[in-house]
């Protein structure tokens, strides 16, 4: 597509749910990078997608939160277990190579109640 | 990991006005680039800048990579300037400063 696709852009969810955040990159990028951002705040790296390598999860924050991504393609971002803490915009982003200039979708913005 | 230092952390700037922001890091790096956050959350890439300078507009950028410093500039500011503006530094995966938020007032 022409850009970088996220989707829900709101979701609000009760603790202890588990939530499932989408992100389509722009076609013919290899890289995606998922991002957290709470209110006021700067991003916060959680993964990294490079073609079919082994993504860098370094960012994660804890075992509740796992990423997926098909290919080159879409890519899921799944929480477990919500907690309040977890109330932030998350944000997708695809690059044409690693290391190569962000495009950076709308967000999802997350809050659990 | 690496750190990323912004400043100044906030500004507020009359319409016309000329401005510097500065990005320091703490290692070598073959990836930065500049953001801006506008009012509604959207980030939009402003430069790609490893190295040198480049020119936008009313925007240009330098990055002086042995020294571990970038600056954007922001000439004769408008009101759209206002938001949010993010440095990120790395190389493959980015990390992103705290941002300096910037007001421009009519």
């Amino acid at each position: 597509g022409a850009g970088v696709s996220q989707s829900p852009s709101n979701k609000v969810t009760e603790k202890g749910k588990d939530v499932e955040l989408r992100c389509d990159p722009i076609s013919g990028h290899t890289a995606l990078y998922w991002y957290r951002q709470r209110l006021g705040q700067g991003l916060e790296f959680l993964i990294y997608f490079q073609g079919n390598s082994a993504p860098d999860k370094s960012g994660l924050p804890s075992d509740r939160f796992s990423a997926e991504r098909t290919g080159e393609s879409v890519s899921t971002l799944t929480i477990q277990r919500t907690q309040q803490e977890d109330s932030a915009v998350y944000l997708c982003a695809s690059s044409m190579t690693g290391g190569g200039g962000y495009t950076f979708g709308s967000g999802t913005r997350l809050t659990v109640v | 990991g690496i750190q990323v230092e912004q400043s100044p952390p906030d500004l507020i700037l009359q319409e016309g006005a000329n401005s510097t922001l500065r990005c320091n890091f703490s290692d070598s790096v073959n990836n930065l680039q500049w953001f801006h956050q506008n009012p509604w959350g959207q980030l939009i890439n402003l430069f790609y800048i490893p190295s040198g300078t480049k020119q936008n507009g009313r925007l240009s950028a330098t990055t002086v990579a042995t020294e571990r410093y970038s600056l954007l500039y922001i000439s004769s500011s408008q009101t759209t300037d206002s938001g949010v503006y993010f440095c990120a530094v790395g190389s493959n995966d980015m990390r992103f400063g705290a941002g300096t938020r910037l007001t421009v007032k009519p």
